[in-house]
């Protein structure tokens, strides 16, 4: 199985800086169709999860823009340009490209 | 709005069965990919079944091969997930996902809590 590692996995941010998780594959996430499938996931304490990017660089609707993906082949990073109280959590990286799809460890995102 | 809404969760006994069952609102349920997404008290998340839109392709974690099996009735626009041979391990609270056009969006239900204890 594909296994994602997650750095680090606590952050803590004062409010209004940025914030950045690395997330790295074992395998090569380029799928035969030319599609990257590593998205991430934001959970919020006590909430059940949310996706805020897939296919690498996409946010889903709603997500606020200071959230953005990056990364290609092994290595994805996912950054939050200003962290705000809301972004408090655990986010996880997540690949669809190999079966079973896998998730990262998590990185627990706090507010010093 | 999308709302995946899950039931039948609850206390089981090691070696014991659940079905798990997942109502779909507001979005094309037949057109959608579906998952089960479980996640063990304080733990992270782990993927454990899904199925095509069609029903035609059926996908397992390891850990859960041979004892679920996850249906679909696109009629009834709900998901389902049989759980057989239940052991302490398949403790969680289990997601039901949805990823509509071609994998643009993703919805998560609310989550139901199995326990797995004599």
């Amino acid at each position: 199985d594909v296994v994602l590692t997650q750095s680090p996995l606590s952050l803590p941010v004062t409010l209004g800086q940025p914030a950045s998780i690395s997330c790295r594959s074992s395998y090569s996430l380029l799928h035969s169709d030319g599609n990257t499938y590593l998205e991430w996931f934001q959970q919020r304490p006590g909430q059940s999860p949310r996706r805020l990017i897939y296919r690498v660089s996409n946010r889903d609707s709603g997500v606020p823009d200071r959230f953005s993906g990056s990364g290609s082949g092994t290595d994805f990073t996912l950054q939050i340009s200003r962290v705000e109280a809301e972004d408090v959590g655990v986010y996880y990286c997540m690949q669809g490209t190999h079966w079973p799809h896998t998730f990262g460890p998590g990185t627990k995102l706090e507010i010093k | 709005e999308v709302r995946l809404v899950e039931s039948g969760g609850g206390l089981v006994q090691p070696g014991g069965s659940l079905r798990l069952s997942c109502a779909a609102f507001g979005f094309t349920f037949s057109g959608s990919w579906m998952s089960w997404v479980r996640q063990a008290p304080g733990k992270g998340l782990e993927w454990a079944a899904h199925i095509k839109a069609d029903g035609s392709g059926k996908y397992y974690v390891d850990s859960v091969k041979g004892r679920f099996t996850i249906s679909r009735d696109n009629a009834k626009n709900s998901l389902y997930l049989q759980m057989n041979s239940l052991r302490a391990e398949d403790t969680a609270v289990y997601y039901c996902v949805s990823w509509g056009g071609a994998g643009t969006t993703s919805d998560w239900g609310q989550g139901t809590l199995v326990t797995v204890s004599s």
